[in-house]
């Protein structure tokens, strides 16, 4: 089945900064990619996602990248805010998985005023 | 529509006793998906619903947890026999299909701490 690995575990920036976290993950069907940002005791939010179908995509500050050779996708994050801190978990889907999202173990961001 | 709602939102419950939680999805959202969140984790799969057809169910749903989605609108998921390692967050999700290009939104989570 699908593995998912993220890292860094926890990322410390200073406010105006950019953050960058990398997942990989192991089935090479897989063609989803969500990201989700989720703040202490609340819901994962989906904050960007990107198909196998596209290398890039971006929405305001953040962006994702994917790199379907390498079995790898980055969210970017640039000119950060306090408010941007939270922990952040990439996902992934396989067609063979009914659509399961498979997740990351998820990295602490604290972005440093 | 306000997205994904879940109830109870907290449930602390002595060890051995059963508990249920409900899931209300995003209207006319198909697919259903039982998650499981600890501390420091990422969430894990348990078990996913078409409609009313429950599809798959991870290896982690031992036989003391149960998951029904009856009319394919609303699910519960039933813990029976509650011991302190099921403590943990439980999140409801719903889509339309993903290949369709929709994407999957998440509820607030259940809390549930086994004491």
């Amino acid at each position: 089945g699908e593995n998912v690995e993220q890292h860094p575990s926890t990322l410390s920036v200073q406010e105006g900064d950019s953050a960058v976290i990398k997942c990989t993950y192991s089935d090479s069907a897989s063609n989803y990619f969500p990201w989700y940002k989720q703040e202490l005791g609340k819901r994962p939010q989906l904050i960007i996602d990107i198909r196998s179908n596209v290398g890039e995509k971006k929405d305001q500050r953040i962006a994702v990248t994917l790199n379907k050779t390498a079995k790898h996708f980055s969210l970017h994050i640039t000119e950060t805010q306090p408010e941007d801190s939270a922990v952040y978990f990439c996902a992934a889907i396989s067609p063979g998985g009914y659509n399961k999202l498979i997740f990351g173990a998820g990295t602490r961001l604290a972005v440093h005023p | 529509d306000t997205g994904v709602s879940q109830d109870p939102r907290h449930k602390i419950t002595k060890r051995g006793q059963n508990v249920t939680f409900r899931c209300d999805p995003i209207s006319e959202h198909n697919r259903l998906y039982w998650y499981r969140q600890t501390l420091g984790q990422g969430p894990e799969f348990l078990t996913y619903f078409q409609n009313e057809a429950q599809l798959e169910k991870s290896r982690l749903l031992s036989d003391r947890f149960s998951a029904e989605r009856p009319k394919g609108s609303f699910s519960t998921l039933e813990i029976q026999r509650t011991e302190q390692g099921d403590s943990a967050m439980y999140l409801c999700a719903s889509s339309f299909p993903v290949s369709s290009g929709n994407t999957i939104y998440f509820g607030e989570g259940s809390w549930l701490t086994v004491v």
